[in-house]
């Protein structure tokens, strides 16, 4: 079956280091996305991706960047974590046709 | 700028009772989707509705679109202990772009 993965599923880091979520999907889809969820805030878009050596900010992309060398990965890298950063973060792949979005099983990250 | 607005934010309702979740929003669109989570898990789509007056079902859950009133519900029937969850709506006012802005979320919690 096809399937969104996202891994690590929880990491703890410390300010100002650089950390690298990693996102894998196996739906061939052209779009991928990032959101970071918040209490509060509902989901945010951070970046997005509409094929390869595509990327596109989002609402809140200050502090990310993102990547995207095939179909099936976007990684998302925080440059220098700020506890600010702290949250957890889906990943996300869309179906074009219709647009509905399939959503990775997430991955908490804690800035120290 | 698509703003998307949820109400209620909470909700506490009895097991057997019937209910509706609102979900308006600020710019057209034709494309609304809702999404179920449970704590700590990831988002589960749940309807796709692609045009005006699309109406789903499943189960004790439906959802519904009017476009011109830029409103979508979800109603409840007979609630079960089952649907406690967070719920979600998102809007796409971009042309196959899977560039979902989300509500705040519903927070759900059928007591028995």
């Amino acid at each position: 079956d096809a399937e969104i993965t996202q891994s690590p599923r929880h990491k703890i880091t410390e300010t100002g280091r650089q950390v690298t979520l990693a996102c894998h999907q196996t739906w061939n889809h052209n779009n991928m996305f990032w959101y970071r969820q918040d209490l509060g805030h509902g989901l945010r878009l951070i970046h997005y991706s509409y094929g390869v050596q595509d990327t596109n900010k989002g609402e809140v992309s200050d502090g990310y960047s993102v990547s995207r060398s095939n179909t099936e990965d976007l990684p998302l890298t925080l440059e220098s974590a700020a506890s600010s950063q702290t949250s957890v973060y889906f990943c996300a792949s869309g179906h074009a046709n219709t647009g509905e979005l399939f959503f990775g099983e997430g991955s908490r990250l804690t800035v120290l | 700028e698509l703003k998307v607005e949820q109400n209620p934010l909470f909700l506490s309702m009895q097991e057997g009772k019937n209910y509706t979740i609102y979900c308006n929003y600020s710019t057209t669109s034709d494309r609304l989707y809702w999404y179920r989570q449970d704590p700590g898990k990831s988002l589960e789509s749940l309807f796709v509705l692609l045009s005006n007056g699309a109406v789903k079902q499943e189960g004790r859950l439906m959802a519904s679109l009017d476009t011109k009133a830029r409103l979508s519900t979800l109603h409840i029937t007979a609630a079960v202990h089952d649907l406690s969850a967070t719920y979600f709506c998102a809007v796409d006012n971009t042309a196959y772009g899977n560039k979902l802005v989300f509500g705040a979320g519903t927070i759900l919690r059928v007591k028995s």
